[in-house]
């Protein structure tokens, strides 16, 4: 059973647009969700975060939504440059305060931004 | 660099063997995690210790065993390995107050 889903394998943008990743979860017990971003041969690198009680956070270029009623995140990065170009993944969480739970991914996006 | 380091980078050994992965945590942060990423199966949480206790337990199986020692750093025990067990295999860590966990380079295990 796929608690988080992204259902787009790959997404290819122009440099210089936006580029979106969709993230589905079915688990409402979720309520702190990341994104990190991996290139090949090195580990996932945190990249943005958000709690359930919000929905929106941004940090720079990237800006992640949520839609708690649709069980829906999205990432946005503007403007996309040639080194986001990367696997995405989105990741969830139920944490319930002291001490951290475990991580559920999806099973990533991997974006190429062109030049 | 997230300050998260495991040793060693690749591991190449026969199935029925026995390996040990090492992860030493970011300065300060007391929880450790174990992930298994597969081919097919994506990233799958194994393991987490805080301050030297065993705290959840995912998708690990018998044959694993891991441990967090009073300095911190953590090992990931893999025995009677099999083809299958072949994966890149990933500690993270974090501070004990919040979500956010910091991943390590990974260690590369081949079964021959």
């Amino acid at each position: 059973d796929q608690q988080v889903k992204q259902n787009s394998p790959s997404l290819s943008v122009q440099e210089g647009r936006i580029s979106i990743l969709n993230c589905d979860y079915t688990n409402s017990m979720f309520d702190y969700f990341l994104w990190y971003k991996k290139y090949p041969a090195e580990g996932p690198t945190f990249l943005i975060s958000i709690s359930s009680i919000k929905d929106k956070n941004e940090d720079g270029r990237f800006t992640v939504f949520l839609n708690k009623s649709a069980k829906h995140l999205s990432l946005h990065i503007v403007p996309s440059q040639p080194g986001d170009s990367a696997v995405y993944f989105c990741a969830a969480s139920v944490n319930s305060g002291g001490s951290n739970y475990k991580l559920t991914f999806g099973k990533g996006t991997l974006l190429t931004v062109n030049p | 660099d997230s300050g998260v380091t495991q040793t060693p980078k690749h591991l190449i050994t026969a199935t029925g063997q026995r390996v040990t992965l090492r992860c030493s945590p970011r300065s300060g942060d007391l929880s450790v995690y174990w992930y298994q990423q597969s081919l097919d199966q994506g990233l799958q949480f194994l393991i987490q210790y805080y301050n030297g206790e065993e705290r959840a337990k995912g998708n690990i199986l018998e044959r694993f065993s891991a441990q967090q020692f009073p300095d911190l750093h953590s090992e990931l025990n893999l025995s009677s390995l099999e083809l299958g067990d072949s994966a890149l295999y990933f500690c993270a860590s974090s501070v004990a107050s919040g979500a956010t966990q910091y991943f390590g380079p990974g260690t590369r295990l081949t079964v021959l």
